[in-house]
């Protein structure tokens, strides 16, 4: 198993573009977690999918933001029009239903607005 | 809404010198009490979860605590390689999500 991997690593985009982001969980683990982490601040939930189903989504994630799930693997997250203020870490994290919610997490992919 | 606070902000150690980190949470139902270390452009490396007042955890130069307010990481004699952020999260009986502090930044001179 080679954990969570996030790509890619690091994305440079002009104001105004649209960028994704995929995430691979580990394959046994039915529930995925997007964060999302500035300078000096700890994660900030943004939404999960338990398997294929977005249950919950965070009032930071704006109408620009959207995530998707097909199929229970592989999640994207997608930002249209991007703005400087999404410069940010963006963090997948992945977990087996049980009763320690024990997020492993991905080394993240960082995206810098100019 | 889950709150965590963490502190101090930074803790600069000597090589040997132990100390405690402080998380100060409120959460609805507490379901467990998470411990990650993050060294930088990396993603948070799981350390401990803490699940009621009293419970201890150790590993290698860590141990973890915790009350019904807050938890403590304790460092004992710290080598530079311990230099990391320590970041606390919580998580409610009600939900799958973890709320994480803004983490204390160790930094241990040799």
């Amino acid at each position: 198993d080679t954990g969570v991997s996030q790509d890619p690593r690091h994305k440079i985009t002009k104001r105004g573009q649209n960028v994704t982001f995929r995430c691979d969980p580990i394959s046994e683990h039915n529930r995925l977690y997007w964060y999302r982490q500035t300078l000096g601040q700890g994660p900030e939930f943004l939404t999960y999918f338990q398997n294929e189903a977005q249950l919950e989504k965070s009032r930071l994630l704006s109408d620009r933001f959207s995530a998707e799930r097909p199929k229970g693997s592989f999640s994207t997250l997608e930002i249209q029009r991007t703005e400087q203020g999404d410069s940010a870490m963006y963090l997948c994290a992945s977990s087996f239903v049980s009763g320690a919610n024990v997020l492993t997490f991905g080394a993240g992919s960082r995206l810098t607005v100019l | 809404e889950d709150q965590v606070t963490q502190s101090p902000e930074a803790l600069r150690l000597q090589e040997g010198e132990s100390s405690s980190l402080n998380c100060s949470y409120t959460v609805s139902g507490l379901r467990g009490l998470f411990w990650y270390r993050q060294d930088p452009g990396k993603g948070p490396e799981f350390l401990f979860t803490l699940y009621s007042a009293g419970e201890e955890k150790e590993k290698e130069r860590l141990k973890a605590t915790l009350t019904k307010k807050e938890s403590f990481l304790h460092i004992t004699a710290p080598k530079p390689e311990d230099s990391a952020t320590y970041l606390c999260a919580v998580q409610g009986s009600n939900d799958y999500k973890l709320s994480f502090g803004a983490g204390t930044t160790v930094t241990v001179r040799a």
